[in-house]
């Protein structure tokens, strides 16, 4: 099992539709998360981050903790054609110290 | 302010030769990480540097990985006796480095794209 993992993917939604982003994780002592979003060829970029559970909204993003089900999630509302690219969940606590522990990505394509 | 800026941004070397790469984190912060991301691969954690603590290298692959961090400040990566299977995208960030109970969030550099042939 791998510690974090997400949706495979690709997820493709129409222009302002909702695109819901998930991933789980295996440590249970993790203690934050985050979502980076990543166009082809650059870096990640930080979208949000959450450590506490429940929802935590910033403009159209959403993201939601559940510690319990070990799950956290992103949601982008309205989502438009620049949204297209590949979000990374990771987290870091627990066994992962310091370092983030990413997941192999989800590719979204918001198409017109 | 300056962000994370590395150094060279493409290396194409031959294998067996050793190349190094450098990353410059933003003025302040305390902790500087090592990511590769090969293709098809998500991130992998390769080593981390938090102040004056001995670093965390438990993601570098094999010993012919090394990393030093000077001043507290600048990074070089060196992977001695490259083999084809380092071509990645060597990515570097940094992070305040505070308490980590809080989002110590890490920013990325732009990356070094590494190709062994």
């Amino acid at each position: 099992q791998k510690e974090v993992e997400q949706n495979s993917g690709p997820l493709s939604v129409p222009e302002g539709a909702i695109a819901s982003l998930n991933c789980t994780y295996s440590d249970r002592g993790s203690q934050s998360f985050f979502w980076y979003r990543q166009y082809s060829g650059k870096s990640p970029e930080l979208i949000m981050f959450i450590y506490s559970n429940g929802d935590k909204e910033d403009g159209r993003f959403t993201a939601q903790l559940n510690k319990a089900s070990q799950y956290v999630s992103l949601l982008i509302r309205d989502s438009q054609p620049s949204d297209s690219a590949t979000y990374l969940c990771a987290v870091t606590g627990g066994t992962s110290y310091g370092k983030l522990t990413f997941g192999q990505g989800t590719i979204l394509t918001v198409h017109p | 302010g300056a962000g994370v800026s590395q150094s060279p941004s493409n290396k194409v070397t031959e294998k067996g030769k050793d190349v190094e790469l450098r990353c410059d984190p933003i003025s302040g912060h305390t902790a500087l990480y090592w990511y590769r991301q090969s293709l098809g691969q998500g991130l992998e954690f390769l080593i981390y540097f938090q102040g004056n603590s001995a670093p965390d290298k438990s993601g570098l692959p094999s010993d012919r990985f090394s990393a030093e961090r000077t001043g507290g400040s600048v990074s070089t990566l060196t992977i001695q006796r490259t083999q084809q299977e380092d071509s990645a995208v060597y990515l570097c960030a940094s992070s305040w480095g505070k308490d980590w109970y809080s989002t110590d969030t890490q920013y990325f550099g732009p990356g070094t794209r590494l190709t062994v042939l």
